[in-house]
């Protein structure tokens, strides 16, 4: 199993342009999520899955736009890149979501210039 | 969502010393309590998770977290570190929704 996936690495990119998030895992989970992890701050929620279909915002949704049309991919967007999303972007996975352990992906560091 | 607490943001430790990192979650009720590392380079993975029970849980390399509901706490100790457990910390509460600390990163010389 590769269990999560995330493309790519790393990226740059200029103010107002837009691009996905790729994330993908293999476990057949239910639930995916996505963080965002900034300095001094952990890990926020951006938006989550509950299975294919069924999106819902997190804690910080505003500029991000994700879908689940299969199990396995998770992808998230931006819209109008922003300087105050230059971050770190988690996809995680898990088979259930509350109580249940999260699977994390590599990561991908975005700058936005 | 729970707020949760993370009191140290640096620590350097000794090998061998004993480490000790402090959680607390904003209140109660039913919760899930886990503790998150990630080795430099590496992907978040579990350390320890408490679900019910047994209020001191054992994880993987040694790592212990002792959950005391009258604190809000859920504590990670270890009482040897080695070099290898430089890495950043982190705690999470899930009662509704999962919710983290803003991590503690843990550096041991040798």
């Amino acid at each position: 199993n590769a269990g999560v996936t995330q493309t790519p690495k790393f990226q740059v990119l200029k103010t107002g342009q837009s691009m996905t998030l790729q994330c993908a895992q293999d476990m057949n989970h239910e639930y995916m999520s996505w963080y965002r992890q900034d300095p001094g701050m952990g890990l926020r929620l951006i938006h989550y899955s509950v299975g294919a279909g069924i999106t819902d915002q997190g804690e910080v949704p505003n500029g991000y736009n994700v879908s689940r049309s299969t199990t396995e991919d998770f992808p998230l967007r931006l819209l109008s890149a922003a300087p105050s999303q230059t971050s770190v972007y988690f996809c995680a996975s898990s088979p259930s979501g509350q109580g249940s352990e999260q699977y994390f992906g590599p990561g991908t560091r975005l700058t936005v210039t | 969502a729970q707020s949760v607490s993370q009191h140290n943001h640096h620590v350097i430790l000794s090998e061998a010393a004993s480490l000790e990192l402090g959680c607390n979650y904003s209140y109660g009720g039913t919760v899930n309590l886990f503790w998150y590392v990630q080795y430099p380079g590496q992907h978040l993975q579990l350390l320890l998770k408490y679900f019910s029970g047994d209020p001191l849980v054992k994880g993987i390399k040694g790592f212990e977290a002792e959950f005391i509901k009258s604190k809000f706490s859920f504590n990670l100790r270890k009482p040897s570190v080695q070099w290898s457990d430089t890495a950043e910390y982190f705690c999470a509460v899930d009662d509704y929704k999962l919710s983290f600390g803003a991590g503690t990163t843990v550096t041991v010389r040798a």
